[in-house]
């Protein structure tokens, strides 16, 4: 069981460059979700999808836009990558969806993205 | 004040020792409540749901006191394995938003 996967595992940007963290899930869940962790914080959402065509903002949205591409498919896009952005980046799915409370999280494996 | 507050730690304990991490939420609609595991330099994974009863997984017990608004987490008999960070995390009902709090560190050592 594949579970979630995301790509790239690491990524090294320069100021201003643009790039997209792919993310898929093979559970058929209607949820996904864009997560950034931080030494000493918890971990923060950016933007999340309760279903596909429906796509919400999270927490910190500046910076970032995402496409529910399908059930599957969730992506995170930095259009100007600053270094702010260096974080590690997590996708996770899940099956809830509209107003119920959240279910088991199943995260992917991370994506350690600096912005130099 | 944050939502979700954890002790940093690190917690350094012995092998076989029981150890208990709490967690404050500042939101008394939450309504769920979880603990999550997360090895370095790994994803999270859940560990164990939090119920209001109390709940016991193995050597892992889960409580929750609304009235004071904590969750706690108790392991006994530690072992080398269980060392990570452990991540409390709450929900409200709506919205699907999940808060995390910046997780507790547990090393067990020999």
């Amino acid at each position: 069981n594949a579970g979630v996967t995301q790509t790239p595992k690491f990524q090294v940007l320069k100021t201003g460059q643009s790039m997209t963290l792919q993310c898929a899930q093979d559970m058929n869940h209607n949820s996904m979700y864009w997560y950034r962790q931080d030494p000493g914080m918890g971990l923060r959402l950016i933007y999340y999808s309760a279903s596909e065509g429906t796509t919400d903002k999270g927490e910190v949205p500046n910076g970032y836009n995402v496409s529910r591409l399908n059930k599957r498919e969730f992506s995170l896009r930095l259009e100007s990558a600053a270094p702010s952005q260096t974080s590690v980046y997590f996708c996770a799915s899940s099956e809830a969806s509209g107003l119920r409370t959240n279910e088991k999280l199943f995260f992917g494996s991370g994506t350690q993205l600096s912005v130099l | 004040r944050k939502e979700v507050e954890q002790d940093p730690g690190p917690f350094n304990v012995p092998e076989g020792a029981t150890v208990a991490f709490n967690c404050t939420y500042s939101n008394s609609a939450s309504q769920s409540f979880f603990w999550y595991r997360q090895d370095c330099r790994k994803e999270p994974k859940l560990l164990m749901s939090v119920y209001s009863s109390g709940n016991e997984d193995g050597r892992f017990t889960a409580q929750l006191n609304r009235a004071s608004q904590y969750i706690s987490l108790l392991i006994r008999d530690s072992k080398l394995s269980d060392s990570a960070t452990y991540l409390c995390v709450v929900n409200t009902l709506y919205g699907n938003k999940l808060v995390f709090g910046a997780g507790t560190i547990l090393r067990v050592k020999s």
